[in-house]
């Protein structure tokens, strides 16, 4: 079946630890996104790539690295750069064509130990 | 920046009533998403809507838009247990290809027996 994975489920980070997220996807599809989720609120645009090897910043890219080496693959860097990293990350990923809507991965939960 | 903006953002409901949920936004877009989420998973896409003037049914669901009034609303009717759920509307401000969602906060919706 086609679909987004996003692996682990379940992340601690130490402080002052990097840590990488897993987002891959088996759907053709050439544009991949990252958002971050708080409870109770909306989802914030992370990073998104339209092609491979170009990636642009959302509206809350501080403290986050993402690359694009595969069109299946869009792994994110949570850095020790970002300090309040705690939250629940979600990958998407679309057609580049207009009017499609985005799909969404299972999501990774991220806490601080 | 844009400003999504959805009310109410809790919703307690019996079963076999109607209610609207309503999204507003404050830039010109004439694409705009509904996604369902439940509690602790991934985002589901509901609606597409794509010109002003759209409506959308599935089931109990139906959504319109006005882009003229940046005003999109979602039509529940009828509610069932089911359809207890997170809902949010999201706005594309991307003008090439792929899109560039921006996230209302969300409407908990919770429909009792």
């Amino acid at each position: 079946d086609g679909g987004i994975t996003q692996s682990p489920k379940y992340l601690f980070r130490k402080e002052g630890q990097n840590v990488t997220l897993s987002c891959e996807q088996n759907l053709n599809h050439d544009a991949m996104y990252w958002y971050r989720q708080d409870p109770g609120q909306g989802l914030r645009l992370i990073y998104y790539s339209q092609i491979v090897n170009d990636f642009q910043k959302g509206d809350i890219a501080e403290g986050y690295s993402v690359s694009r080496e595969k069109k299946e693959s869009f792994p994110l860097t949570v850095t020790s750069a970002q300090k309040n990293p705690t939250a629940f990350y979600l990958c998407a990923s679309s057609m580049r064509t207009r009017n499609q809507p985005q799909h969404f991965g299972d999501g990774t939960r991220l806490s601080i130990l | 920046e844009l400003k999504v903006e959805q009310n109410p953002l809790f919703l307690s409901m019996q079963e076999g009533k109607n209610y609207t949920i309503y999204c507003n936004y404050s830039t010109t877009s004439d694409r705009l998403y509904w996604y369902r989420q439940d509690p602790g998973k991934s985002l589901e896409s509901l609606f597409v809507l794509l010109s002003n003037g759209a409506v959308k049914q599935e089931g109990r669901l139906m959504a319109s838009l006005d882009t003229k009034a940046r005003l999109s609303t979602l039509h529940i009717t009828a509610a069932v247990h089911d359809l207890s759920a997170t809902y949010f509307c999201a706005v594309d401000t991307q003008e090439t290809s792929g899109s560039r969602l921006t996230f209302g906060e969300g409407t908990q919706l919770t429909v009792n027996p």
